[in-house]
């Protein structure tokens, strides 16, 4: 089993361009996560689903959009890079029964 | 809503230590309580979990038992090593409402030999 699978590994981006990171998990999860970590700051939410075609805001949404089309994937896009969204980016899923499984995480410098 | 404070790090500790990290937690009914470690470099992992009251979970000689009474689960090692360096965070799931984890801060623990 791959579990959840994040790509890039590290990325840099210009002031004003759009990316997107991509994540997918082959564990047939329903609930599926993207957090930023920055330091002190400990894992916030930006985007979850609790299936597919359903996603909804977490702690810190703005500048970020998701979408679920499928149960397997779930990626974070930025619309417009702004230096604050420098941070290291993880996907998680879970199932109703399991705890969450973490992807290894995208470096993300925004400059 | 929810929330989750563990104890402020950095943590150094000489090999052999006992370590302590506490972790109170705020939420409505009854969530399920997780310690996830994050080596350098690497994405989190579970390291326990426990799902209801007086429930202890243990892993690796980790161990946190989950307090109704006093709303912790304080993360207990008799032993550190050198390895057990890396970044202890407290979470908890559940409760009315709630979809997804829910972390504290994080607490770096470094090891020395």
């Amino acid at each position: 089993n791959a579990g959840v699978t994040q790509t890039p590994k590290f990325q840099v981006l210009k002031t004003g361009q759009s990316m997107t990171l991509q994540c997918a998990q082959d564990m047939n999860h329903e609930y599926m996560s993207w957090y930023r970590q920055d330091p002190g700051m400990g894992l916030r939410l930006i985007h979850y689903s609790v299936g597919a075609g359903i996603t909804d805001q977490g702690e810190v949404p703005n500048g970020y959009n998701v979408s679920r089309s499928t149960t397997e994937d779930f990626p974070l896009r930025l619309l417009s890079a702004a230096p604050s969204q420098t941070s290291v980016y993880f996907c998680a899923s879970r199932s109703e029964w399991t705890e969450a499984f973490f992807g290894q995480g995208t470096r993300l410098t925004v400059v | 809503g929810n929330s989750v404070t563990q104890m402020e790090g950095p943590v150094t500790l000489s090999e052999e230590a006992f370590l302590t990290i506490n972790c109170t937690y705020t939420a409505t009914g009854y969530p399920s309580l997780f310690w996830y470690v994050q080596y350098p470099g690497e994405g989190l992992q579970l390291l326990l979990k426990a799902t209801k009251a007086d429930d202890k979970g243990s892993n690796k000689g980790f161990e946190a038992t989950y307090r109704k009474e006093t709303t912790s689960f304080h993360l207990e090692k008799g032993s550190v090593q050198v390895s057990d360096s890396a970044v202890y965070f407290c979470a908890l799931f559940g409760g009315a409402g709630s979809y997804q984890l829910t972390f504290g801060k994080g607490t770096k623990l470094s090891v020395i030999p």
